[in-house]
């Protein structure tokens, strides 16, 4: 049972314009979401996130939204440049004293000069 | 500098031989966790621990163990029960107690089967 789902495993988008991945989740018991980035062979890196209590956070060129009745997320990167080229994983927590994050498949995304 | 160190980067393993990978920390966090990567999939948690002396089994503990005798070292041992090791292994570690503080990765070791 997948409880944290990228139905998009890869994106391309041109350089200059936004990205968008989306990511749902099934678990009403989550509260706490993020989104890592990751290059190849190395570990992932904690990029933003969002409490359940708002519906928007945002950082730089950065910004995740939450629509908790659809049960969906969503990451908007803009003006995408083409360091942003990596895998990004959503993730989600229903937190217990311990973060114990349940991933979702990863998208890759690709920005195109 | 702080953060997460994992080692080896690569390591090969025989058939029906134990093998522990390494992780030390030196953020001063309570919590640290195992999981497991494969191809084109997400991070499924093996272990995780919020103190010392003290774990828990997470998704995935079969043919895993763990240790935490120390704050900053997490070691997991990959056992010959589990069938198939072959993987992208990565230790992360958290503050425990404040939930909007998310989890730092190391860089990962690679686990093969000879």
């Amino acid at each position: 049972d997948q409880q944290v789902k990228q139905n998009s495993p890869s994106l391309s988008v041109q350089e200059g314009r936004i990205s968008i991945l989306n990511c749902d989740y099934t678990n009403s018991m989550f509260d706490y979401f993020l989104w890592y980035k990751k290059y190849p062979a190395e570990g992932p890196t904690f990029l933003i996130s969002i409490s359940s209590i708002k519906d928007k956070n945002e950082d730089g060129r950065f910004t995740v939204f939450l629509n908790k009745s659809a049960k969906h997320l969503s990451l908007h990167i803009v003006p995408s440049q083409p360091g942003d080229s990596a895998v990004y994983f959503c993730a989600a927590s229903d937190y217990q004293g311990a973060q114990k994050l349940v991933f979702g498949q990863g998208t890759r995304l690709t920005i195109n000069p | 500098d702080g953060g997460i160190t994992q080692s080896p980067k690569y390591l090969f393993r025989k058939e029906g031989q134990n093998v522990t990978l390494s992780c030390e920390q030196n953020l001063n966090h309570d919590a640290m966790y195992w999981y497991r990567q494969d191809p084109g999939q997400g991070l499924r948690l093996i272990y995780y621990s919020q103190i010392v002396n003290d774990f828990q089994k997470g998704d995935i503990a079969e043919g895993y163990s763990v240790s935490r005798e120390k704050k900053e070292s997490f070691p997991l041992t990959v056992t010959s029960a589990q069938k198939n090791p072959t993987a992208f292994y990565l230790c992360a570690s958290s503050i425990v107690g404040q939930p909007n503080q998310p989890q730092h990765f190391g860089d990962g070791t690679r686990l093969s089967i000879l």
